[in-house]
């Protein structure tokens, strides 16, 4: 199974509620991330996990609060967020982060999230 | 700061031609560079990669060079096909603390024509 699950694939919420975005892979990769991308953006990283410990956080607002409960799933906790943050939220997993030039990413299909 | 520029927005080309895409980077010395295509909707799929002590890359009908000294890699595709339609982003890894992280161009969109 070469394929990572993201879900839900749309989410619409308004400013003052509380969802999650979940996503998957059983590929034994060690390292997870997500992604933000707007329209005609490249993807900008959010956060990485290597071995389920938080390693990268790109000065991320609080508001997106990231989880991973086991090594084959990642969670973005959303609350209070703004319509600024609306884009594609894209999970991504490699091997193992430290392995560098075998650092190929595979891309979940995203979620498109709308926040009114 | 780092900055990664990929050579234009958009790409027109004729079916069977040879694309040829662009991705210069400047305040950077990346230990890698790969190039990802991009589907509307999609999230990146990973095409080739390329590490610094290497200039070029072949996999099918795809080239990759890369030129540490001009900070620019070259991305064709050759007897291209309307299903070649896609945005390619080129992104460039280098070691941070605790391993390595990779960052994205902003992508050209090709269009072949048939």
């Amino acid at each position: 199974d070469t394929e990572v699950t993201q879900t839900p694939k749309h989410l619409v919420m308004g400013m003052t509620n509380k969802k999650s975005l979940k996503c998957e892979q059983h590929m034994g990769h060690r390292a997870m991330y997500w992604y933000k991308q707007k329209a005609k953006k490249p993807p900008e990283l959010m956060f990485v996990y290597s071995y389920e410990k938080l390693s990268i956080n790109e000065s991320v607002p609080s508001r997106f609060s990231p989880e991973c409960p086991n090594s084959s799933l990642l969670n973005l906790h959303l609350h209070a967020l703004q319509p600024e943050d609306s884009a594609l939220y894209l999970c991504a997993s490699s091997q193992d982060r430290a392995s560098g030039p075998y650092n190929e990413q595979f891309f979940g299909p995203g979620t498109r999230l709308t926040v009114l | 700061s780092q900055k990664i520029e990929q050579n234009s927005e958009a790409l027109n080309i004729q079916e069977g031609k040879t694309a040829t895409l662009t991705c210069n980077y400047t305040n950077y010395s990346p230990a890698y560079l790969q190039w990802y295509r991009q589907d509307p909707g999609r999230g990146p799929v990973f095409l080739l990669l390329i590490r610094e002590n290497e200039k070029e890359k072949r996999k099918e009908r795809l080239k990759v060079t890369f030129d540490t000294t001009l900070k620019q890699s070259l991305f064709h595709i050759t007897a291209s096909q309307p299903a070649d339609s896609a945005t390619y982003l080129c992104a460039l890894g280098g070691r941070y603390t605790g391993g390595f992280k990779t960052i994205f161009g902003a992508g050209t969109r090709l269009f072949v024509k048939a």
